[in-house]
């Protein structure tokens, strides 16, 4: 059935690495959105893309990047220059002006 | 950039009683509105949707309207539950399709 899969839901890095955080839609949105959210906070954009091929700074983009190859994917890697990466990352996308959907999210934790 | 407050931060309340939560923004361009709920470390999950050109949408006990004049929306919730309690949040949609969060109220229904 159609939806938003994020994996993996739980993921941990070590200092100085790079990761991968994956999310895919069978929705067939054009927009995707990454956003962080850290305990008892609202979230925050890191990313959006409203194309293939195209996608814009959020408010957070520092240590962070993304790649949109495929109208399905937007994996957001998460860079040894984000020095407090440790958080709960929440992928979601929509069409034009219908609702938008959301992932069930990756915890990333820095070991 | 568009500024979303959400009050009050946290509420709570007796099951059975109407409450009305609130969200307020900064920049009137928007394209849309939409409300979610998130249970702890789960995603979030889609309450409602308003069009700019709209002012309230319904769906069960649940209203939520509009006014894009004085920078608010507020979602009702009739008759509250226990299993009401989780965290609201509500989303602004601007025109270039960034999609922007409050910081969310924390609602608790006590039996």
């Amino acid at each position: 059935d159609g939806g938003i899969t994020q994996s993996p839901k739980y993921l941990f890095r070590k200092e100085g690495q790079n990761v991968t955080l994956s999310c895919e839609q069978n929705l067939n949105h054009d927009a995707m959105y990454w956003y962080r959210q850290d305990p008892g906070q609202g979230l925050r954009l890191i990313y959006y893309s409203q194309i293939v091929n195209d996608f814009q700074k959020g408010d957070i983009a520092e240590g962070y990047s993304v790649s949109r190859e495929k109208k399905e994917s937007f994996p957001l890697t998460v860079t040894s220059a984000q020095k407090n990466p440790t958080a709960f990352y929440l992928c979601a996308s929509h069409r034009d002006r219908t609702e938008a959907f959301f992932g069930q999210g990756t915890r990333l934790t820095v070991v | 950039k568009q500024e979303v407050t959400q009050i009050p931060a946290a509420l709570s309340v007796p099951e059975g009683e109407n409450l009305v939560l609130n969200c307020s923004f900064t920049d009137s361009a928007i394209y849309n509105l939409q409300w979610f709920r998130q249970d702890p470390g789960k995603g979030l999950t889609s309450l409602l949707l308003i069009q700019s050109s709209q002012r309230e949408q319904t769906s069960g006990r649940l209203n939520a309207s509009l006014d894009k004049s004085s920078g608010r929306s507020t979602l009702y919730i009739a008759a509250s539950q226990p299993g009401d309690s989780a965290t609201y949040l509500c989303a602004m949609r601007g025109n270039n399709n960034d999609m922007r969060f409050g910081a969310g109220t924390r609602l608790t229904v006590k039996p």
